[in-house]
């Protein structure tokens, strides 16, 4: 079935650092790709998303290129910021319209020391 | 707007007590789905519903019940609580699945004892 694989935290950056985080996913059919956010203590939210290939996906100074060719869905920041720590999901939404449920990684933590 | 509002916050339960987790939703979305989230696992489905009136299995249904009879809620039952079970549910809605943002619940930490 589809699946959703990411780089294994914590990760652990100064202020201003390069962000990476790698996503990878196997899927039968054409899925949107999503990453989401989780600060502590409460819910997920979306960062941004892509729903076809070459597809740019930006917000917040966050960015992920969907490439179908590498089966990849990687996020990147510039400069990060203490208020960026939290947990990071990729995710795809499985093809087939309305029952398109999401799938998720396990989760990249990312810590901002100032 | 309220959004997606789960409650309670936090339940203690004792192995065999059931209970329902709520979830409703003012968003007049007709998707609502259920994911349970343990360290090192990330996010798993446990039902989902397309719409009032139907209701589907997810990765981990068992020992959980669901049903929709209106479009703003739904609520999650525990049976039979088991240890586990222990773990922080998120309730989210959307439109529809697929390419749809999908808008999570602040979530439920249920702890079995």
């Amino acid at each position: 079935g589809d699946s959703v694989t990411q780089m294994e935290g914590p990760v652990t950056l100064s202020e201003e650092a390069f962000l990476t985080i790698n996503c990878t996913y196997t899927a039968t059919g054409y899925p949107s790709l999503f990453w989401y956010v989780q600060y502590p203590g409460e819910g997920l939210q979306l960062l941004l998303k892509a729903t076809k290939a070459d597809d740019k996906g930006s917000n917040k100074g966050f960015e992920a290129t969907y490439r179908k060719e590498t089966t990849s869905f990687h996020l990147e920041k510039g400069s990060v910021q203490v208020s960026d720590s939290a947990v990071y999901f990729c995710a795809l939404s499985e093809d087939g319209g309305s029952q398109g449920n999401l799938i998720f990684g396990k989760g990249t933590k990312l810590s901002v020391k100032p | 707007n309220a959004g997606v509002t789960q409650t309670p916050k936090f339940q203690v339960l004792k192995t065999g007590q059931s209970m329902t987790l709520q979830c409703a939703q003012d968003m007049n979305h007709e998707y609502m789905s259920w994911y349970r989230q343990d360290p090192g696992m990330g996010l798993r489905l446990i039902h989902y519903s397309v719409g009032a009136g139907i209701t589907d299995q997810g990765e981990v249904p068992n020992g959980y019940n669901v049903s929709r009879s209106t479009t703003e809620d739904f609520p999650l039952r525990l049976l039979s609580a088991a240890p586990s079970q222990t773990s922080v549910y998120f309730c989210a809605s959307s439109y529809f699945a697929g390419q749809e943002t999908q808008y999570f619940g602040p979530g439920t930490r249920l702890l079995v004892l």
